[in-house]
């Protein structure tokens, strides 16, 4: 568990605000994702990264940015926030092989409210 | 695009009644199967994956090509499965896809 943090974990933000949500790893793991998690919508992803500076979109990117600048850190940025991306927003992270049966390892979650 | 459905977003079982969580995909190719589940106040974790063809926690699961299901079977519920319970499909390079999650509650 400890290998992989969120930062902060909880925030409460206004309306067009910005946000910036941390996934911090310890674990030298060379794929890290953001997904977003909603009641009767489960785990989607919002956009995830396979090396320094290689990102991609997933399911539902519109409204948010990302940055990997080194391995351990993968940033998540709502430009203006709004109150549908009010969520509970999990990190995870997987080592190995993309294509082979590899485990995501998730962090603790940052919930966030944007009034 | 793959999908994977969970068809219950409620269940509920007596302690020591069997558990059956139900999660169906579609594709036609040769997916990658996963459970991961949440228990309360901690995180996402993987419980299980076909092709390891293993019980964790008493809990299977069989992959059926022919029905396109993945379906999470235990024969007798404790307390302590209680938690949020997500299948997971990933094809080739694909991502993982989760579907919506069934949250399983033992009754004591």
């Amino acid at each position: 568990d400890a290998g992989i943090t969120q930062s902060p974990r909880h925030k409460v933000t206004e309306t067009g605000t910005p946000v910036t949500l941390r996934c911090h790893q310890t674990e030298n793991h060379r794929y890290m994702y953001w997904y977003r998690q909603d009641p009767g919508h489960g785990l989607r992803l919002i956009h995830y990264s396979y090396g320094v500076k290689d990102t991609d979109k997933g399911e539902v990117s519109d409204g948010y940015s990302v940055s990997r600048s080194k391995t351990e850190d993968f940033l998540l940025t709502l430009e203006s926030a709004t109150s549908s991306q009010t969520s509970v927003y999990f990190c995870a992270i997987s080592g190995v092989v993309a294509a082979s049966t590899d485990t995501q390892y998730f962090g603790p979650g940052t919930r966030l409210t944007v009034l | 695009a793959q999908r994977v459905t969970q068809p219950e977003k409620l269940l509920s079982v007596f302690k020591g009644a069997p558990v059956e969580l139900k999660c169906n995909y579609s594709y036609s190719g040769s997916p990658e199967l996963f459970w991961y589940v949440q228990y309360s106040r901690q995180r996402l974790q993987l419980l299980l994956r076909h092709i390891s063809r293993e019980s964790i926690k008493g809990f299977t699961a069989d992959l059926n090509k022919g029905e396109t299901s993945f379906h999470l079977k235990k024969p007798f519920a404790q307390e302590e499965d209680s938690a949020m319970y997500y299948c997971a499909l990933k094809f080739g390079n694909e991502k993982l896809t989760f579907g919506t999650g069934t949250r399983l509650t033992i009754i004591p």
